[in-house]
């Protein structure tokens, strides 16, 4: 079974600073997901990754996808209190165990 | 995006019942999911719904305790059966529809407490 982690598995951060999200994957995969999700809340599609060297960028989150070393990055560049949610990395279709990120003042 | 319903959003139930829950897809998909999401925990995939033959489960998982079908392309049920506290939890259904970037779509989830 493919296993999928996470790091941290909490983050508190300020508010203006940078920060990247790991996640690592036992198995090679073409394709690996990004979600977010509020408390209470379904998950939130952020990016989908689709090939080595893969980057996109909404905002401050940017992901990147290195199918060699098994790896994606989830980074977060001059944090707002609104990206406080949990976030979870997917390799189709196991899921991380995911990042609860606190932004705070 | 794949537009996705499940029913019921949540329920109560007592011990040693049984509950079925319904996920309706609007347009056909090959590959559809079951999730199972803890309280403060990752999904965890219960099993994959394959049309036409028995669901794919995941280690820790078994068809006598949650039963799924899927008589085609748009539709799934799952049944947690014989419920216990342990039971309680979000279930989600899920799809990958090919032409979308390969994306994973999520229904609402379906909110069990189980008492």
């Amino acid at each position: 079974e493919l296993k999928v982690e996470q790091n941290p598995l909490f983050l508190s951060m300020q508010e203006g600073k940078n920060y990247t999200i790991y996640c690592n994957y036992s198995t090679t995969s073409d394709r690996l997901y990004w979600y977010r999700q509020d408390p209470g809340k379904s998950l939130e599609s952020l990016f989908v990754l689709l090939s080595n060297g893969a980057v996109k960028q909404e905002g401050r989150l940017m992901a990147s996808l290195d199918t060699k070393a098994r790896l994606s990055t989830l980074h977060i560049t001059a944090a707002v209190h609104d990206l406080s949610a949990t976030y979870f990395c997917a390799v189709d279709p196991f899921f991380g165990t995911g990042t609860r990120l606190q932004v705070f003042p | 995006s794949a537009v996705i319903s499940q029913k019921p959003s949540r329920d109560i139930c007592q011990r040693g019942t049984s509950l079925t829950i319904q996920c309706q897809v609007d347009s056909q998909v090959t590959m559809m999911f079951w999730y199972r999401q803890q309280p403060g925990q990752s999904l965890t995939l219960i099993a994959t719904a394959n049309q036409g033959s028995e669901a794919t489960y995941e280690s820790g998982f078994v068809i006598d305790k949650f039963p799924i079908s899927r008589p085609n392309l748009t539709f799934s049920t799952l049944t947690v059966s014989n419920m216990s506290p342990e039971d309680s939890s979000i279930y989600l259904c899920s799809v990958v529809r090919s032409g979308f970037g390969n994306e994973q779509f999520f229904g609402p989830g379906t909110r069990l407490t189980v008492l």
